[in-house]
Parts: structure tokens; C-alpha cells; sequence
């Protein structure tokens, strides 16, 4: 079974410093997609990142980037310059692409993430 | 281009009445996924489905629970004969097609069981 697990519950930052957020999966798939999404007090999922696991480079979105080990099963979001906005729950996702369901997405528990002034 | 609508946001619901949720998905998007989010949860999910068909359904409980999405008009999930235990936030995501493999959220409906 696939499983998507988040270690840290909470995580806390201060306003323009750098922080990384923890996600490990288990598959015994070679070919599936990562996210990772954004929900803030709204309850809006909001789509920070994705990575293919077939490329090798990490992806990067503006201040948000990954480390994606792909033998590690690993997959932590990195968020530069931390911003008050950037305050929010975040859940690590992993998803297969079958030809016929296009529904195994699973989530991690979450992060919830305190930016300090 | 309007995004994933879902209505309502809020729902109040006492035990044993029914509750209909909905969900419009993006303009040109046939697939329609559901998912469930218990507090301090990840979302959970429920059902996928196709104009006309439920492609998968492992996600959802098998009674009280059922799910449709018509040729026209919104997705529904409906939850029959409410129980506490089924206060939670249900969330609708869509995508285009198979090839696609992001999905796109709504904002969710709070389900509350009195």
C-alpha cells in the first residue's frame, strides 16, 4: 500500500528565513507524481509544487522549492524567504497514473506551518 | 476560467437527515474526484467518476454513502441517515483527462452533524 507520512505536526519559522518541511512516501511504483499543497485558515487546497519522479532535477516554483531522493523516498519542500502569508497547514501528496484509474493520490497527515513576525 | 465550485460551504445537518453536496469542476474537466478531510487530518479519498460513471469507489463507505456525476449538471455525493462521525470537510477536486495529473481543489463543504 502506498502511505505518505509527514513526521513534524508542526514546524515554526520567522518572517524572511528559510525553512524545510519533511515527507517520505512508500511505493513500489517507478513512475508517479509528488505534490505538495497548501491549505490556509480558508480550508482552500492550493497547489504549491509538483515533481515527477522521472526527472531527476528538483522542481522549483518562485520561493518554493524540493529535494526530491528518489531512493529515498524522500521528498521535502523548502520554502526560502519565508513570508506571514506563507502561514498554513501543508500536506505532502503522492500519486500513480494508471491507464485505467487515475485516482491513487494519497496524503500525508500534514504540517502545520507558524510564520513569526 | 472559473475554478472547482463547490456548494454549499457550510452545512448543519441533524442525525438521520440527509445531506447533498456538489461540485462543479473546472470548465473542460470530466473527472471529478472526492475526498474527505477529518480535523487535524489529511484528506482522504472517497470516489473518483467519469461523466455517467464511477470509475472507483474503494474510498467510500459502502452504506449510507453514494455519489453520482450526470451528463449535466454538478456532481453529487450524498450522505444518507447523517451520523456525528460524518461531520468533516469534503472536498471535490477535478482534472481534464487521464494524462493530466494534477488535480484542482475546491473549497470544500463543512459537513456538521448535530
Amino acid at each position: 500500500a502506498q502511505t505518505v507520512t509527514q513526521s513534524q505536526p508542526e514546524m515554526s519559522v520567522q518572517e524572511a528565513e528559510t525553512v524545510t518541511l519533511s515527507c517520505t512516501y512508500d511505493t513500489s511504483e517507478s513512475d508517479y507524481y509528488l505534490f505538495w499543497y497548501k491549505q490556509p485558515p480558508s480550508r482552500q487546497m492550493i497547489l504549491v509544487i509538483r515533481q515527477e519522479a522521472y526527472k531527476q532535477q528538483n522542481a522549483t516554483e518562485n520561493r518554493f522549492s524540493v529535494n526530491f531522493q528518489k531512493a529515498a523516498k524522500s521528498f521535502s519542500l523548502k520554502i526560502s524567504d519565508s513570508q506571514l502569508g506563507d502561514a498554513a497547514m501543508y500536506f505532502c501528496a503522492y500519486r500513480i497514473i494508471t491507464f485505467y484509474n487515475n485516482n491513487d493520490m494519497r496524503f500525508g497527515a500534514g504540517t502545520r506551518l507558524t510564520v513569526k513576525p | 476560467n472559473a475554478g472547482v465550485m463547490q456548494n454549499p460551504r457550510h452545512l448543519v445537518r441533524r442525525r438521520g437527515q440527509e445531506a447533498r453536496l456538489r461540485c462543479s469542476p473546472m470548465k473542460g474537466h470530466s473527472h471529478v474526484y472526492w475526498y474527505r478531510q477529518l480535523p487535524e487530518e489529511g484528506l482522504k479519498f472517497m470516489v473518483y467518476l467519469q461523466k455517467e460513471n464511477i470509475i472507483d469507489e474503494s474510498g467510500m463507505p459502502k452504506e449510507r454513502f453514494s455519489a453520482e456525476f450526470p451528463k449535466e449538471g454538478p456532481s453529487i455525493l450524498r450522505i444518507q441517515q447523517v451520523v456525528r462521525g460524518d461531520s468533516a470537510a469534503y472536498f471535490c477536486a477535478s482534472s481534464p483527462n487521464l494524462k493530466v495529473d494534477t488535480q484542482y481543489f475546491g473549497p470544500g463543504t463543512r459537513l456538521t452533524v448535530l
